[in-house]
């Protein structure tokens, strides 16, 4: 069965800390990895990641790929109260429609 | 940039009533659009997966008789929950995917309470 699982659950840090975030899969056709911030509403992009190796970077947010180790990290520099949200990492399927499968999420809390 | 705006954002129901969210892609034309439910403090769960002009397909364990989803154009889909019961209340969300290099974008989500 087709899996994405985050890892940690919750996180509770300090501003200025330096957090990593996780992401495994296991998706029987793999087409990209998607990053997501999910505040109160809906979930805002991040990343998508479809190449291992390459890190993309938005100011204080970096990830990468390793598919071959399956795997996507999602890193947060100098942490501020406003990145206390739930991130959510998303696989692309393409077996039959395409579709998300979404991860369980990581719940981030930065304490001031 | 690509917008999908979903409405209503907040229904409150009566048990045994059906409930209609839209979500409209604004400036792209959405040939699919996925229905998601999210439960508190959990992650999102895709429903269904809708097809502008043919029937949606729907995940396993999902009743497509009290969700129904209808895509009638490129610009529109519809899920309606029938005969709602309180156990249906959820955050429903939808997403279009865009394009192959910019990924999905999300509406804004409906928080649906059945009392």
């Amino acid at each position: 069965e087709d899996k994405v699982v985050q890892s940690p659950l919750s996180l509770v840090v300090h501003e200025g800390d330096t957090v990593t975030l996780n992401c495994s899969y296991e998706v029987t056709n793999f087409r990209s990895l998607l990053w997501y911030k999910q505040e109160k509403k809906a979930p805002t992009f991040l990343f998508m990641l479809t190449s291992s190796g390459i890190e993309k970077k938005s100011g204080r947010l970096s990830s990468i790929l390793d598919k071959k180790e399956l795997s996507s990290i999602l890193n947060i520099t100098a942490t501020q109260t406003g990145d206390s949200a739930i991130y959510l990492c998303a696989v692309e399927d393409t077996s039959g429609t395409y579709k998300y499968i979404f991860g369980t999420g990581t719940r981030l809390k930065v304490l001031a | 940039g690509a917008v999908v705006s979903q409405h209503p954002s907040r229904v409150i129901c009566k048990s045994g009533t059906s409930v209609k969210i839209e979500c409209r892609s604004l400036d792209f034309q959405a040939t699919t659009m996925f229905w998601y439910r999210q439960f508190p403090k959990q992650s999102l769960m895709l429903m269904a997966t809708s097809n502008e002009g043919s029937k949606a397909t729907y995940e396993q364990g999902v009743e497509k008789d009290k969700f129904l989803i209808n895509h009638a154009s490129l610009t529109l889909s519809t899920l309606t929950v029938t005969s709602a019961h309180p156990e249906d209340s959820s955050f429903y969300i939808c997403s279009a995917r865009v394009r192959a290099t910019v990924g999905y974008t999300f509406g804004s989500g409906t928080r649906l309470t059945v009392v």
